[in-house]
């Protein structure tokens, strides 16, 4: 099956750096990445829609200045965490649709996550 | 994002029992559902997908649709502690809306 790589697994930082997180797919071409944050016994929550060749969209309330998302190519969308403080230590985790698969819903593939914390 | 709601549990069931699971969601023009399980420190993986109303069955698991009350279940026949994770109820009309889950432990 499809597989998205999501590179590092786990980073510690300290408050005001930035990280960078890379979310690939491996043997398809996703025109579309989705970036989710899931705090410690929370849901996974939809941060913003990463298009390639075009802006990301993202969800109310998630500044988009902080969390720069950029998708320059079929196969590659980065997820930077700008400034980064201790609020924001969180599991981050992306997902790219397989749009060969003719009926989009199911085929949803999750990178395995980064866990970041910030110091 | 559409709501869903689903007991945080922990819901604890003895080895061989069937695990319920239950979900809620707000948005009545939902069209596609979820399951996913999720262990600790680990990103969801896909259980079951259903899109009409009635049961379907894949090996020990069962899901249930019914639009009409805005509700869907997971069932887990025969449980092994191998299922003990946590379950994530998703709504999809494009991009996933997830509950905050419910925390399955089968005790041996």
């Amino acid at each position: 099956g499809a597989v998205v790589s999501q590179h590092p697994s786990w980073v510690i930082c300290k408050s005001g750096t930035s990280v960078k997180i890379e979310c690939r797919s491996l043997d398809f071409q996703a025109t579309t990445m989705f970036w989710y944050r899931q705090f410690p016994k929370q849901s996974l929550m939809l941060m913003a829609t990463s298009n390639e060749g075009s802006k990301a969209t993202y969800e109310q309330g998630v500044e988009k200045d902080k969390f720069l998302i950029n998708h320059a190519s079929l196969t590659l969308s980065t997820l930077t965490v700008t400034s980064a403080h201790p609020e924001d230590s969180s599991f981050y985790i992306c997902s790219a649709r397989d749009q060969r698969a003719g009926t989009p819903n199911e085929k949803l593939f999750f990178g395995s996550g980064t866990q970041l914390s910030v110091l | 994002q559409k709501e869903v709601e689903q007991n945080s549990g922990p819901l604890s069931v003895p080895e061989g029992a069937i695990a319920s699971l239950n979900c809620t969601y707000s948005d009545r023009g939902s069209q596609s559902f979820f399951w996913y399980r999720q262990y600790s420190g680990k990103s969801p993986e896909l259980i079951m997908f259903i899109y009409s109303n009635g049961d379907k069955e894949d090996g020990r698991f069962t899901a249930q649709l019914n639009k009409a009350s805005q509700y869907v279940s997971l069932l887990i026949r025969d449980s092994q502690p191998s299922d003990s994770a946590t379950y994530l109820c998703a709504v999809n009309d494009y991009k996933l809306s997830f509950g905050a889950g419910t925390t399955v432990t089968v005790r041996a």
